[in-house]
């Protein structure tokens, strides 16, 4: 099955810093990595996603970039702000391929933005 | 996406008693899961619960500690039986859309046994 590391556990920046999380996945057949949000008391919000046909996507302050060689895969948000502090998940296809909503998802990395 | 509603939203049980955790969604979907959040941990998948058959279990996770239901495609139950506090954790209800391939998370229920 998929294995999902995800660096670093914790994340602290200052308001209007930028913020990389990265993950690496080991099986080379899959080809959908989602991101997700997860704030105090609520269930995971995906926020953006990748497919293995591209090497990266945009959506405003939000962007992943991914390397099929390397088999890793990132999120990059610009100009943080207070609110996107929560824990980031990364995820890969639980069996390699599509996941078809069976995800294997990396540990968790707690972002906090300081004003 | 689609609104997925999670009832309870949070309760504390006593050990050996069991808990009904109910889901419904505002549309029919194919694709229903069921994931687990242990304290501080990351999300793992208990079962993929399929309309009008048996659960299909991850390894790990047995039909008889965690018995599902689906009897329709807008609705899922997960039962988490004889519960002990090792099964204090957050249960997560999940669709996935667009061919299946996005995934979308419930609230969760958080459970505590004591």
């Amino acid at each position: 099955g998929e294995n999902v590391e995800q660096h670093p556990s914790t994340l602290s920046v200052q308001e209007g810093d930028s913020a990389v999380i990265k993950c690496t996945y080991s099986d080379s057949a899959s080809n959908y990595f989602p991101w997700y949000k997860q704030e105090l008391g609520k269930g995971p919000q995906l926020i953006i996603d990748i497919r293995s046909n591209v090497g990266e996507k945009k959506d405003q302050r939000i962007a992943v970039t991914l390397n099929k060689t390397a088999k890793h895969f990132s999120l990059h948000i610009t100009e943080t702000q207070p609110e996107d502090s929560a824990v980031y998940f990364c995820a890969a296809p639980r069996g390699g391929g599509t996941s078809y909503g069976k995800l294997t998802f990396g540990q968790g990395t707690i972002l906090t933005v300081h004003p | 996406s689609a609104v997925i509603s999670q009832k309870p939203s949070r309760d504390i049980c006593q050990r050996g008693t069991s808990l009904t955790i109910q889901c419904q969604v505002d549309s029919q979907v194919t694709m229903m899961f069921w994931y687990r959040q242990q304290p501080g941990q990351s999300l793992t998948l208990i079962a993929t619960a399929n309309q009008g058959s048996e659960a299909t279990y991850e390894s790990g996770f047995v039909i008889d500690k965690f018995p599902i239901s689906r009897p329709n495609l807008t609705f899922s139950t997960l039962t988490v039986s004889n519960m002990s506090p090792e099964d204090s954790s957050i249960y997560l209800c999940s669709v996935g859309l667009q061919g299946g391939e996005k995934l979308f998370f419930g609230s969760g229920t958080q459970l505590s046994v004591l």
